[in-house]
């Protein structure tokens, strides 16, 4: 099992639509949880960290599920800015000091 | 501004040469790190650095070797030990030394090799 697991993709949409990614990790210790945007041949940024009470920035909630072991993205009202791949990142190893990614979650946003 | 600098942005190499690509930040960040990525697939840890003059591998560090001798600079060293060196390289760099915060990347170095 991968220890960060995303659905490839891409998700095609049209502008508005509601959409969800769900990212699984393998280790229960793991603490912090994020989403990245990463732009075509542009380096990642950060969307928003995950916190355990769930969180929201505009039109972006996440949550996090730790007994299940996932987190999710959900994007509302989609804009065609938001096409771009979404990186799930989990410190994964608690003996290590870095932070594992996701192979991300390609989102294509259709006029 | 601060940020993460790296360079340079593409570099072309032949096959059996080495090659450096420089990360510099001024964020008076203590913990450096190095993500290879090739296409479609996410990032995966090459080295990392929670202090000068110490650094730690990741999961792919044969073939890479770096070195933390100023707090701002993070070199890496692509050898010709590494068989497939063509791709994206990201540098990165945190606050928290305890990798467990956000990342902010350099723009990234492509390298191709010939």
């Amino acid at each position: 099992r991968k220890e960060v697991e995303q659905d490839p993709g891409p998700f095609n949409v049209p502008e508005g639509a509601t959409v969800a990614f769900n990212c699984t990790y393998s280790n229960s210790a793991s603490q912090s949880f994020f989403w990245y945007r990463q732009d075509c041949r542009k380096e990642p940024k950060l969307l928003m960290s995950v916190y355990s009470s769930g969180n929201e920035d505009g039109r972006f909630t996440a949550q996090l599920n730790r007994a299940s072991q996932y987190i999710s993205l959900l994007i509302r009202d989609s804009k065609l800015s938001d096409s771009a791949t979404y990186l799930c990142v989990v410190n994964y190893h608690t003996g290590r000091r870095a932070l594992t990614f996701g192979s991300g979650t390609r989102l294509q946003v259709q006029p | 501004d601060g940020g993460i600098t790296q360079s340079p942005k593409y570099l072309f190499r032949k096959e059996g040469q080495n090659v450096t690509l420089s990360c510099e930040q001024n964020l008076n960040h203590d913990a450096m790190y190095w993500y290879r990525q090739d296409p479609g697939q996410g990032l995966r840890l090459i080295y990392y650095s929670q202090i000068v003059n110490d650094f730690q591998k990741g999961d792919i560090a044969e073939g890479y070797s770096v070195s933390r001798e100023k707090k701002e600079s993070f070199p890496l060293t692509v050898t010709s030990a590494q068989k497939n060196p063509t791709a994206f390289y990201l540098c990165a760099s945190s606050i928290d030394p305890t990798g467990a915060g956000e990342l902010f990347f350099g723009e990234g170095s492509r390298l191709t090799v010939l």
